[in-house]
């Protein structure tokens, strides 16, 4: 089982360019989320989502969008990428309720110029 | 957003002692999880947490879910090389379905 698979692993930007990022999980899972990671901050949420076609804000939802058109992909979107979003991307994914674990990817390591 | 203190902030240690490291919370939380995360790789589940009370051990790892639910507690034991990493805890409340993370415990164990 692959488990959660982030596509691209690294990727540079120019300030306004935009660009997916891609997060697919073979677990049947409901539950996805996109994370950033930025030194000292530790994990801070993105977006999420309960289920196929259905999306959430979370801790830092401004400048990025989500989409969950199959249940095994959330999509994480931005679309004029500013050098704040420097940063490591991780998705994750979690089964039938929010209070279950979650496993992650290797995550997206994002830099904007 | 809620925030999560954990300490220490990072550790050295000669290969074989003991660690223990926590995290605390300004309001109660209903599960705690504990992650390792390796460079270049994404948090890895270590143990969950779901009672008040609860002592759980995975091998040489143990943790607790604090009485007052607003902490908890991990240790490892006879620590070797590779427990080299980060370790965050995070925490889930009674509102929404996130889960709020901890600033990582960075761990480096001295052969």
């Amino acid at each position: 089982n692959a488990g959660v698979t982030q596509t691209p692993k690294f990727r540079v930007l120019k300030t306004g360019q935009s660009m997916t990022l891609l997060c697919a999980q073979d677990m049947n899972h409901e539950y996805m989320y996109w994370y950033r990671q930025d030194p000292g901050m530790g994990l801070r949420l993105i977006h999420y989502s309960v289920g196929e076609g259905t999306t959430a804000k979370g801790e830092v939802p401004d400048g990025y969008n989500v989409s969950r058109l199959k249940k095994q992909n959330f999509l994480l979107g931005l679309e004029s990428a500013a050098p704040s979003q420097t940063s490591v991307y991780f998705c994750a994914s979690s089964y039938l309720s929010s209070d279950q674990p979650q496993h992650f990817g290797d995550g997206t390591r994002l830099s904007i110029l | 957003g809620q925030q999560l203190n954990q300490s220490p902030q990072s550790m050295f240690i000669q290969e074989g002692e003991d660690v223990s490291m926590n995290c605390t919370s300004s309001s109660i939380f209903n599960t705690w999880l504990w992650y390792k995360q390796d460079p270049g790789e994404g948090p890895v589940l270590l143990i969950a947490l779901y009672k008040a009370g609860e002592l759980t051990s995975n091998g040489r790892l143990t943790a607790q879910f604090g009485i007052t639910r607003k902490d908890s507690f991990l240790n490892i034991s006879a620590s070797i090389p590779s427990d080299v990493g980060i370790y965050f805890c995070a925490g889930q409340g009674n509102t929404g379905n996130q889960f709020y993370f901890g600033t990582g415990t960075s761990l480096t164990v001295i052969p």
